[in-house]
């Protein structure tokens, strides 16, 4: 079974500041997806970022990147100048099927900013 | 212009009844979930649909069950509601089966039984 690892229930940092999200994963698949969302106060879960496992590029999407690092399965996100609507919980998934059928979450990262 | 919707947004009920949940989407997409988030934020999924094929996650009680009268749409009916059943339901769709296709997600339904 596929496990996703979110070592970190809780995080804060300073707007304009830099944060990094850790998450880690279990997995024998050599390909599948990884993927970031978001669950701000609205409780709403946005998509943040996507990464395909066969692709070596580190996807980014403006202020968000990942460092994917598949050796050690690892997926972690960071988020540069840190804005107060970035205020969520962060939820890593991995996805061994790209069919969604057994997406996995993570257990969440709070993330607060602050003035 | 709401992508994918669902209703209501808050549901009380008592223990035993049977209710229902709707989920619309407006994308086009071929394939629609149901996700279970407990108390703890823990998400896991319930369901998926795609053309008519219907993957059950095996922890799921009989007494859930999924309606989908066309692609666009796909409702949850929950029968004989027990405390545990309590949680927020999220419905969600992705554009292509086997893709790996990201999510987009109603606004979930609060669902509290007494």
């Amino acid at each position: 079974a596929q496990t996703v690892t979110q070592s970190q229930p809780e995080m804060s940092v300073q707007e304009a500041e830099t944060v990094t999200l850790s998450c880690t994963y279990d997995t024998s698949e050599n390909n599948y997806y990884l993927f970031w969302y978001k669950q701000p106060p609205s409780r709403q879960m946005i998509l943040v970022i996507r990464q395909e496992a066969y692709k070596q590029q580190n996807a980014t999407e403006n202020r968000f990147s990942v460092n994917f690092q598949k050796a050690a399965k690892s997926f972690s996100l960071k988020i540069s100048d840190s804005q107060l609507g970035d205020t969520a919980m962060y939820f890593c998934a991995f996805d061994p099927t790209g069919t969604a059928s057994k997406l996995t979450f993570g257990t969440g990262t709070r993330l607060q900013v602050t003035l | 212009d709401t992508a994918v919707s669902q209703t209501p947004k808050y549901l009380v009920t008592q223990m035993g009844n049977d209710k229902s949940i709707k989920c619309e989407q407006n994308l086009g997409h071929d394939t629609m979930y149901w996700y279970k988030q407990d108390s703890k934020k823990f998400l896991k999924i319930m369901f998926s649909y795609n053309n008519k094929e219907l993957i059950i996650n095996e922890t799921v009680p009989n007494r859930f069950s999924p309606k989908s009268p066309d692609k666009a749409h796909l409702n949850l009916h929950i029968n004989s509601l027990e405390l545990g059943d309590s949680a927020v339901y999220f419905c969600a769709s992705s554009r292509e089966w086997r893709s790996g296709s990201p999510l987009h997600f109603g606004n979930g339904t609060r669902l509290t039984v007494t």
